[in-house]
């Protein structure tokens, strides 16, 4: 069974920083891998989706990188902003979804 | 970007009663919409996937007769959570994958946290 796994559980840096998301996934054979932000209290926005033919994805600050032989996917955000503030999930496709735990980022003013 | 709709964003109900969740799609159709239940601090649960004409499939551990999941239309699925109990409180939240196969991107509508007293 696929599992998602995402480091680190947490994350404070200063505004202003460069920083890196991590997600790790057990099984390569992956139609896609998406990244999403959920608010406390509400559902998720898509950020980027990347195909298993992809390497990496750009919009904005963001961008998401995919290494499909080693089961990795990081989430580069450049100078970070408060508002940035979240809980950054990935989630693989195969047949269904499968969905990190989280790493949840506070950006300080 | 696509956008899923999902109403109520909140309701408070007494033990014992029904509640309705709906999930509507709205600009582009969904043949497949997905229920996960997501619990403080942890990760989504997926309950069931919703298949538009037929009936929902159910993860293991999720009982049927308790949540319905009607998917009539291309556009709206509905959850209903029969015969609530405060264990039944929890954030609710839909998803729809937008494009055939499976490479589509998935949408999320905005939860629905359902607190039953």
């Amino acid at each position: 069974k696929q599992e998602v796994t995402q480091i680190p559980a947490a994350l404070s840096v200063p505004e202003g920083e460069n920083l890196v998301l991590n997600c790790s996934f057990t099984d390569s054979a992956i139609y896609n891998l998406q990244w999403f932000r959920q608010d406390p209290g509400k559902g998720l926005t898509s950020l980027l989706l990347i195909q298993s033919s992809q390497r990496e994805q750009t919009s904005g600050r963001l961008n998401a990188s995919l290494d499909k032989s080693s089961g990795r996917s990081t989430l580069y955000i450049a100078a970070s902003q408060p508002g940035d503030s979240a809980t950054y999930l990935c989630a693989v496709r195969r047949n269904q979804f499968y969905f990190g735990t989280g790493t949840s980022l506070t950006v300080i003013p | 970007g696509a956008v899923v709709s999902q109403h109520p964003s909140r309701v408070i109900c007494k033990s014992g009663t029904s509640v309705k969740i709906e999930c509507r799609s709205l600009d582009f159709q969904a043949t497949t919409m997905f229920w996960y239940r997501q619990f403080p601090k942890q990760s989504l649960m997926l309950m069931a996937t919703s298949n538009e004409g037929s009936k929902a499939t159910y993860e293991q551990g999720v009982e049927k007769d308790k949540f319905l999941i009607n998917h009539a239309s291309l556009t709206l699925s509905t959850l209903t959570v029969t015969s609530a109990h405060p264990e039944d409180s929890s954030f609710y939240i839909c998803s729809a994958s937008r494009g055939q196969g499976g490479t589509g991107e998935l949408f999320f509508g905005e939860g629905s946290r359902l607190t039953v007293l």
